[in-house]
């Protein structure tokens, strides 16, 4: 495979359940991200991992919880999630976490908490 | 702060028509870079272009123009002979660093383009 991939693309999950999503990059990549995307709303930055170090925490609630186990992999873990985190959760890439890289991004998983 | 505006939320062309994007930006650094994502409705978003703040030549690729007026804090895009597969949501970004040293990328809220056939 190339580029960045997500797993899931779609998930419903209650309030009660615990899931996770998962991001690779096949792209050499060394610097991770996670984005939330609402409707209407801007993109919203979550975390930025670079070289597996998060370096980045938007103030985003406990509940969502990211894990870099190594600079290909990114995850996000979700538990006691809320309606209004019904969203398209982005992932992304870059070379490094330098502000002029470009990020490429995954396909997103659609969720929608119930 | 950074702040990217992109104040049409909604565009609808004919096929073959041009449409021009526009995108004003805010950032009190020196040196940033500009970029323009597109979001089909597939949901993954495609890189299209990055521009430098030192670099103001337009650009072409295609189909597509970018013209960066840095006097007018401005990147607009222009699809010339717009097509139906150019129908998606497209997205100006301005990168600049936070107060780490690390990257922050502030999007705009997108414009949704409808290509009528």
């Amino acid at each position: 495979e190339t580029g960045v991939t997500q797993t899931p693309r779609h998930l419903v999950m209650g309030m009660t359940n615990k899931k996770s999503l998962k991001c690779e990059q096949h792209l050499g990549h060394n610097a991770m991200y996670w984005y939330k995307q609402s409707a209407k709303k801007p993109l919203e930055l979550m975390f930025v991992y670079s070289l597996e170090e998060r370096v980045e925490n938007n103030s985003v609630p406990s509940r969502f919880s990211p894990e870099c186990p190594n600079s290909s992999h990114l995850f996000l873990h979700l538990h006691t999630l809320q309606p209004e985190d019904s969203a398209l959760y982005l992932c992304a890439s870059s070379r490094t976490a330098w502000e002029k890289e470009t990020q490429y991004f995954g396909p997103g998983t659609r969720l929608l908490v119930l | 702060a950074q702040k990217v505006t992109q104040a049409q939320t909604e565009i609808s062309v004919v096929e073959k028509e041009d449409v021009t994007l526009d995108c004003v930006y805010e950032t009190r650094d020196t040196t940033y870079y500009l970029f323009w994502y597109k979001q089909p409705p597939s949901g993954e978003l495609v890189f299209l272009i990055r521009r430098n703040s030192f670099d103001e030549q337009n650009e072409i690729s295609g189909r597509y123009s970018w013209n960066f007026q840095k006097s007018t804090s401005s990147f607009n895009f222009t699809i010339t002979a717009s097509q139906v597969v150019d129908s998606a949501v497209y997205f100006c970004a301005l990168s600049g660093l936070n107060s780490g040293g690390y990257q922050k990328v502030t999007f705009g809220t997108g414009t949704k383009l409808q290509v009528i056939p």
